[in-house]
C-alpha cells in the first residue's frame, strides 16, 4: 500500500480540465512544500511535471498546474489533449531524508 | 543532453544479490544527487535511495538493511546492490538524477531518468 493516496483513475474530454488529488498526512504532504508530480506513458520512464507543489520545469506546458491544501496536493491539467493520457504519480518528502510516492492515477482522455 | 543507462543481470535467484549500474553520459556526475527508484510490474513507484557525488548516501528505511549504493566518479557511474532478494523485489529499476533549478538542487525531485531495467527474481 502506497504512502500517498491517489484515485486509481480520472478522465476528461479534450479541451476540458481534470484534477488529480494526492492525500497524505502532516508528516509528508502537509508538512513540507516538496510535492512533485510525474507523468508516465506506458513502457516509458516518468517525467517530472511539477516540483515544489506548483513549479514547472522548463519545457512543461502551462496547462499543468499544482496546488496544495492541508494534507492534499492536486494536479490540474487544463485544455486536455490526447497526449496527456498517461499515468500520473505524486511524491512528497516525508522527513528524515525519506521520500514517498502515491499509487498512481490513470488519466484517460475520452 | 544528459542520458542515464541502467545495466546488469535481468534475472537473479532468491536470496542472492541484485546488482545494477547506472552510466551517466552527456554531463558530469558531480554536484548532483543520484537515486534509484523501482516499479513492480503494474504497480507504483518506490524510492530506494540516493547517493551524492561525494559518496554520501541515504536509503529508504524499509530497504536500508539490504541496500548499498556506491559511486565511481572517474567513470561517471553509480551502482545499486540489494541483497537477500525475494520475488517481491521483482521490478523495473530506474536510476534518476536529482533536479537542479536555477537556484537550488533537490535530492528528491528527479528530472532525468534511465529507461529502466527489468530485474526478475526467480529460481
Amino acid at each position: 500500500q502506497s504512502a500517498l493516496t491517489q484515485p486509481p483513475s480520472a478522465s476528461g474530454s479534450p479541451g476540458q480540465s481534470v484534477t488529480i488529488s494526492c492525500t497524505g498526512t502532516n508528516n509528508d504532504v502537509g508538512g513540507y512544500n516538496y510535492v512533485s508530480w510525474y507523468q508516465q506513458h506506458p513502457g516509458k520512464a516518468p517525467k517530472l511535471m511539477i516540483y515544489e507543489v506548483n513549479k514547472r520545469p522548463s519545457g512543461v506546458p502551462d496547462r499543468f498546474s499544482g496546488s496544495k491544501s492541508g494534507n492534499t496536493a492536486s494536479l490540474t491539467v487544463s485544455g486536455l489533449q490526447a497526449e496527456d493520457e498517461a499515468d500520473y504519480y505524486c511524491s512528497s518528502y516525508a522527513g528524515s531524508n525519506n521520500l514517498v510516492f502515491g499509487g498512481g492515477t490513470k488519466l484517460t482522455v475520452l | 543532453q544528459v542520458q542515464l543507462q541502467e545495466s546488469g543481470p535481468g534475472l537473479v535467484k532468491p536470496s542472492e544479490t541484485l546488482s545494477l549500474t547506472c552510466t551517466v553520459s552527456g554531463g558530469s556526475i558531480s554536484s548532483y544527487y543520484w537515486s534509484w527508484i523501482r516499479q513492480p510490474p503494474g504497480k507504483g513507484l518506490e524510492w530506494i535511495g540516493y547517493i551524492y557525488h561525494s559518496g554520501a548516501t541515504n536509503y529508504n528505511p524499509s530497504l536500508k538493511s539490504r541496500v548499498t549504493l556506491s559511486v565511481d566518479t572517474s567513470n561517471n557511474q553509480f551502482s545499486l546492490r540489494l541483497n537477500s532478494v525475494t520475488a517481491a523485489d521483482t521490478a523495473v529499476y530506474y536510476c534518476a538524477r536529482g533536479f537542479c533549478s536555477s537556484s537550488s538542487c533537490y535530492r528528491f525531485q528527479f528530472d532525468y531518468w534511465g529507461q529502466g531495467a527489468l530485474v526478475t527474481v526467480s529460481s
